[in-house]
C-alpha cells in the first residue's frame, strides 16, 4: 500500500495563477482532509469530504476549492493563488471518524 | 472556537533523559479523541500516540505515555529514555465525536535533544 500520496511535492506560482493539489489514497478510507501548516499556526482545516461526491468547509476555507468525485481522490484547487496561501499543504484520511487520520508527505507551495 | 494549546514553543532534553510536553484543550463534548502527533524534518505527521476521552486509564506507546487529567482538560506527554531520534515538532491534537474527525491542532513544540 502507498498509503496517502500528494502531487506535487513542491510549486511555486505567480499570484493570481490556478492549480490543483491531488491526494489519492488507496486504503479505502471514508474521510479525506485537507490541511495547511503555517509557521507558529500549527495545522488547520481547510475543507473536509466524509464520502465521495460529498465536501465541507473546514476553519479556513477562503481562496479554496475541494472535489471529491471518486472516494480514493480528494483535490484541493486553488483558482487565483495569493502570496497568503503561501503554505505547507497535507491531504489526510481516515477510515471513520474516529480513528486517527494518516498523513501524506505535504506539498510545499509558494506563491510570488 | 474550541481550541488546543501548546504552552511550550521550544524544549531540550539530554540523550536517555525524560521530558514532558504540555498541552491543554477546550472543549464542550463529552466524547473526543486526543493525539500526539511527531513531525521531524522529512515533514511527515506520525501518529505517537492516542487516548479516548472515555478512558480513565492513560495511553503508552512504548517510551511515550500521556498523563490525561479530564477535568482540567490536560493532556502531556512524556518521553522516557529519550533518543536522538525524538528530535522533531510535536502536535497536540483533538477530535470531537460529532466534528466528523477534525482535527484541531496546537501550535506545536520543537523538541531538541542533545547527546
Amino acid at each position: 500500500n502507498a498509503g496517502v500520496t500528494q502531487t506535487p511535492k513542491f510549486r511555486v506560482l505567480k499570484t493570481g495563477q490556478s492549480m490543483t493539489l491531488l491526494c489519492a489514497q488507496d486504503m479505502n478510507h471514508e474521510y479525506m482532509y485537507w490541511y495547511r501548516q503555517d509557521p507558529g499556526m500549527g495545522l488547520r482545516l481547510i475543507h473536509y469530504s466524509v464520502g465521495e461526491g460529498t465536501t465541507a468547509k473546514g476553519e479556513v476555507p477562503d481562496g479554496y476549492n475541494v472535489s471529491r468525485l471518486k472516494k480514493q481522490n480528494f483535490l484541493l484547487g486553488l483558482e487565483s493563488a495569493a502570496p497568503s496561501q503561501t503554505s505547507v499543504y497535507f491531504c489526510a484520511s481516515r477510515p471513520t471518524a474516529y480513528n486517527e487520520q494518516f498523513f501524506g508527505p505535504g506539498t510545499r507551495l509558494t506563491v510570488l | 472556537a474550541q481550541t488546543v494549546t501548546q504552552s511550550q514553543p521550544e524544549m531540550s532534553v539530554q540523550e536517555a533523559e525524560t521530558v514532558t510536553l504540555s498541552c491543554t484543550y477546550d472543549t464542550s463534548e463529552s466524547d473526543y479523541y486526543l493525539f500526539w502527533y511527531k513531525q521531524p524534518p522529512s515533514r511527515q505527521m506520525i501518529l505517537v500516540i492516542r487516548q479516548e476521552a472515555y478512558k480513565q486509564q492513560n495511553a503508552t506507546e512504548n517510551r511515550f505515555s500521556v498523563n490525561f487529567q479530564k477535568a482540567a482538560k490536560s493532556f502531556s506527554l512524556k518521553i522516557s529514555d529519550s533518543q536522538l531520534g525524538d528530535a522533531a515538532m510535536y502536535f497536540c491534537a483533538r477530535s470531537g465525536g460529532t466534528s466528523y474527525g477534525k482535527l484541531t491542532f496546537g501550535q506545536g513544540t520543537i523538541l531538541t535533544v542533545h547527546p
